[in-house]
C-alpha cells in the first residue's frame, strides 16, 4: 500500500507541451512538497503546501503551477515545456507529530523533455 | 542560513568492507536529521532519523548514524557493505519551526566485489 504515489512515472513529451504529474498520499499528512532532482541528483524544493495552502513557493518559473484540491493530493502541471525541465520530479509529504516531522517521497515522475 | 554538507561526492568500497559517509549541518539549534537511500531509478527511502535522546540511531538494512553536537555532524556507517547498498544517499536537515528539510548533495556509493 504505497504511502506517496506519483503518475505517470515516465513521460516523454515534446518541447512546447502541457503536462500534468498527479501525486496522492495515503499517510493523512497535512504538508505535501514538490521536489525536482537534476541531473547531477541535486534535491530542490519548488513548492509546499500545507492544508491546501501554498507556503513554499522558491523561484520557479511560472510555467510551473502546483494545485492541491484536498490536503491528499498535490498535482503539478507545467506550461510551455523546455529543454531544461527534463528531470526527475518528487512529491513527498510530512507532518509534526510526538515523534518530530519527517518527510516521506514518492517513487518520482521521470520527465525527459525532447 | 540552514545548509548541509556530504563532503564525499562519491566513494568506493570493497564488498563486506565498512562504511561511512560524512554530513554535516548548519543550523542555529539541534534540527532533525535524516539520511535517505536512493537506488538507481527509484525514490527516497528512509533509512533513518535523530530527533532527540540516544545519540546513535539504529535504522533500516543495517546502517546507525551518529549525531554529535560538537561537529554538527551525523555520519552513516555500516559495518559490513553488501552489493546491493549500491546507491545514492543523502543527508537532510529538518527544521522545528517549519515544514522545511534541506538536503545535501549526495554521495553516490559503488561497492565492489
Amino acid at each position: 500500500d504505497t504511502a506517496v504515489s506519483q503518475t505517470p512515472k515516465y513521460l516523454v513529451t515534446q518541447m512546447g507541451n502541457d503536462k500534468s504529474i498527479k501525486c496522492e498520499q495515503n499517510l493523512g499528512h497535512d504538508t505535501m512538497y514538490w521536489y525536482k532532482q537534476d541531473s547531477k541528483k541535486f534535491l530542490k524544493i519548488m513548492f509546499s503546501y500545507n492544508n491546501k495552502e501554498l507556503i513554499i513557493n522558491e523561484t520557479v518559473p511560472n510555467r510551473f503551477s502546483p494545485k492541491s484540491p484536498d490536503k491528499a493530493h498535490l498535482n503539478l502541471h507545467i506550461n510551455s515545456l523546455e529543454l531544461g525541465d527534463s528531470a526527475v520530479y518528487f512529491c513527498a509529504s510530512s507532518q509534526f507529530d510526538s515523534t518530530g516531522n519527517t518527510i516521506y517521497f514518492g517513487e518520482g515522475s521521470w520527465l525527459t523533455v525532447v | 542560513a540552514q545548509s548541509v554538507t556530504q563532503p564525499d561526492i562519491h566513494i568506493t568500497v570493497s564488498e563486506g568492507a565498512s562504511l561511512e559517509l560524512r554530513c554535516n549541518y548548519s543550523y542555529g539549534a539541534t534540527p532533525y536529521l535524516f539520511w535517505y537511500v536512493q537506488s538507481p531509478g527509484q525514490g527516497l527511502q528512509l533509512l533513518l532519523k535523530y530527533f532527540s535522546g540516544d545519540t546513535l540511531v539504529q535504522g533500516i538494512k543495517g546502517f546507525e548514524a551518529e549525531f554529535k553536537r560538537s561537529q554538527s555532524s551525523f555520519n552513516l556507517r555500516k559495518p559490513s557493505v553488501h552489493w546491493s547498498d549500491a546507491a545514492e544517499y543523502f543527508c537532510a536537515v529538518g527544521i522545528y519551526t517549519g515544514n522545511q528539510f534541506y538536503f545535501g548533495t549526495g554521495t553516490s556509493l559503488t561497492v565492489i566485489p
